[in-house]
């Protein structure tokens, strides 16, 4: 079992569309939780962060930590096709922080 | 504020060439990792150096890959001899401090024919 599973997709979506991504994880020591988004020929920039569990918002963006269920979801709310993206998802926790990434999924959003 | 800067932007090489890629990290940064990210895939750490310290290279293929930060600033990641298998997009990413967000460059996509 991978360390962290993410569909890889593509989703495709209308404008306007909520989007919902989602990863899974094993390993219990994580702690860190982040979504990183990447356009195509372009290298990852933070999205989100988040500390443990429990929800964070910032403005469209809303990402979601469940440790019981090892379980994290990043909502886009009004989709735009700016948004069209491969977003990833990373994880850390121990001593150096080291960040294991998920495969990313491909988000078309459609005008 | 300059970002990361990396290059060349694009390399083509053959099997059992050597190659080498640069990294300018942004300025003041102590943290500095070198991700290798295959079509596809999520990025994967190949090393970290804390100014110019290695602090974790466990996913590094030692045989073929090396990396150096001289004077902490920038750096270089060199493949010898090259393997089909090393086709992907080499990013390299720095921070503040280890614990800080990772500013990430456009990457140096390879190509191994």
């Amino acid at each position: 079992q991978k360390e962290v599973e993410q569909d890889p997709g593509p989703l495709s979506v209308p404008e306007g569309a909520i989007v919902s991504l989602n990863c899974t994880y094993s390993n219990s020591a994580f702690q860190y939780f982040m979504w990183y988004r990447q356009y195509s020929r372009k290298g990852p920039e933070l999205l989100m962060y988040t500390y443990s569990s429990g929800n964070k918002e910032d403005g469209r963006f809303t990402a979601q930590v469940d440790k019981s269920s090892k379980y994290i979801s990043l909502f886009i709310r009004d989709s735009q096709p700016s948004d069209s993206a491969t977003y990833l998802c990373a994880m850390s926790g121990g001593s150096n922080y080291k960040l294991t990434f998920g495969k990313g999924t491909l988000l078309t959003v459609n005008p | 504020e300059a970002g990361v800067a990396q290059s060349p932007r694009y390399k083509i090489i053959e099997k059992r060439q050597s190659v080498a890629f640069w990294c300018n990290p942004i300025s003041g940064h102590a943290t500095l990792y070198w991700y290798q990210q295959i079509l596809g895939q999520g990025p994967k750490l190949l090393i970290q150096f804390q100014n110019n310290g290695v602090v974790d290279d466990s996913q590094l293929p030692k045989d073929r890959f090396s990396a150096e930060r001289l004077k902490g600033v920038d750096s270089t990641l060199k493949i010898q001899p090259a393997k089909l298998e090393d086709s992907a997009v080499y990013l390299c990413a720095s921070s503040l401090d280890p614990q800080d967000e990772q500013y990430f460059g456009p990457g140096t996509r390879l190509t191994v024919t």
